[in-house]
């Protein structure tokens, strides 16, 4: 079964500095790959996803992530933060298939400083 | 289409009392999901529906927890007896095989 680890909870950054927040799958197949946002109090938002093609992604709001199929990696960036982005973010995964459902990681709170 | 709509969106019963969250998927969807949201456990599914059946339960906490998909535009998650223990934001999902539209959540509080 597939499985996503986010290596950071929490990453505070100050604004207008570059981000990356960190992903990591595990799965031996091909793997549709999604990076969520969650505002306070809200529901998950799709920022981008990978399905086929183009390694690079780029999503809204200014992010892109990068498949990177040897490191099993779908990491996010963002070139410059704005104090809007703070919220959490969620990578997620699934197969190809379409007839399993997306398997989260824990987060990341994406802290942005003025 | 208005996305997926979800209520009530706050919730708060005493332990014992039975609740009800309520679900509309968006319109073609055939997919549907209910996950619950804490602090401890993060985004967890607690069961999927493919074309209105159950196809995997095994997330759902305990037998207090059911779920069903009358109908292709609507689902109920069923908690009976609440605990104080069940209080989280349940979300639920569905999905057009590449992206899956998530619900504003319910946000339920057992005390």
């Amino acid at each position: 079964a597939q499985s996503v680890t986010q290596l950071d909870s929490q990453v505070p950054v100050f604004e207008e500095a570059p981000v990356e927040l960190r992903c990591n799958y595990s799965s031996s197949v091909s793997v549709y790959l999604f990076w969520y946002v969650q505002y306070p109090n809200q529901g998950l938002q799709l920022l981008l996803k990978y399905l086929s093609g183009s390694t690079l992604v780029k999503g809204i709001n200014g992010f892109e992530a990068e498949f990177n199929k040897s490191q099993t990696s779908f990491h996010l960036r963002k070139p410059s933060v704005h104090i809007s982005d703070t919220a959490e973010y969620f990578c997620a995964v699934t197969y190809p298939s379409g007839n399993t459902p997306l398997v989260f990681g824990k987060g990341t709170r994406l802290s942005v400083i003025a | 289409d208005a996305g997926v709509i979800q209520s009530p969106r706050h919730e708060v019963t005493e332990m014992g009392q039975e609740v009800t969250l309520r679900c509309k998927p968006i319109s073609g969807h055939d997919y549907l999901f209910w996950y619950r949201q804490t602090m401890m456990r993060g985004l967890e599914l607690l069961i999927y529906f493919n074309n209105n059946v159950p196809i995997d339960d095994s997330g759902m906490p305990e037998d207090r927890f059911s779920a069903k998909m009358p109908n292709a535009s609507f689902s109920t998650l069923k908690i009976q007896p609440s605990e104080p223990r069940d209080s989280a934001v349940y979300f639920c999902a569905s999905t057009d095989r590449a992206e899956a539209f998530f619900g504003q959540g319910t946000r339920l509080t057992v005390v």
